[in-house]
């Protein structure tokens, strides 16, 4: 079955360093997004990306975050100046040709802020 | 007031039991609903789409009540691999921006 893959599983940074997120989107899909999970919390939306634009972000997303699809294969989420509070399972998801087709979740990044 | 709310539980289930939990959620413009499924410290997994006119898939059932703005998951026959969190997930006016419950933890205990 095919999958969403993410690197790495897991990340320990110093506060105020940038962080870069890798994901390998399942390869027919058009539509991508990342979403993240505090520890204990529920899983919340940041943005949703495609034509290799922004469709849609959530107010979590602020000008800390970016993504890009630099080479047609992976999608980066970056984090340009990580904060305690970014720790979180960060999920990359992507969904099918048609709008409106699954969204499949990669195994996520744990990233942990110290 | 939470978008989508959820009874946290844990819903404590003997082997081979039934059991049924509630999700409830506030825009009534939302448009898809689905449950998903998170073992611990793993990735959401989409368990089943909700339809309006309710749907079975194997030992679980999904109703939709739009009026009161509430979705059901029922479990028949419990097995300890059911154990996990199931999410209430629900969408709007936009696919992708899934929004999700905080989530209701299933026990299955022998």
């Amino acid at each position: 079955e095919p999958e969403v893959t993410q690197t790495p599983s897991h990340q320990v940074t110093q506060m105020g360093q940038e962080v870069i997120l890798r994901c390998v989107p399942i390869s027919n899909h058009l539509y991508f997004y990342w979403y993240r999970q505090i520890l204990g919390q529920k899983v919340e939306f940041l943005v949703s990306f495609y034509n290799n634009e922004i469709s849609e972000k959530s107010e979590i997303f602020d000008d800390q975050f970016s993504v890009e699809r630099p080479d047609g294969s992976n999608f980066t989420l970056k984090i340009r100046s990580t904060k305690l509070e970014d720790s979180a399972m960060y999920f990359c998801a992507s969904s099918g040709v048609a709008y409106g087709n699954t969204i499949y979740f990669g195994e996520g990044s744990w990233l942990t802020v110290v | 007031r939470k978008e989508v709310e959820q009874d946290p539980g844990p819903f404590n289930v003997p082997e081979g039991a039934t059991v049924a939990f509630n999700c409830t959620y506030s825009n009534s413009a939302s448009q898809s609903f689905f449950w998903y499924r998170q073992d611990c410290r793993k990735e959401p997994k989409l368990l089943m789409s909700v339809y309006s006119s309710g749907n079975e898939d194997g030992r679980f059932t999904a109703q939709l009540n739009r009026a009161s703005q509430y979705i059901s998951l029922l479990i028949r026959d419990s097995k300890l691999s059911d154990s996990a969190t199931y999410l209430c997930v629900v969408t709007s006016d936009s696919w992708g921006k899934l929004q999700f419950g905080a989530g209701t933890q299933v026990v299955v205990t022998p």
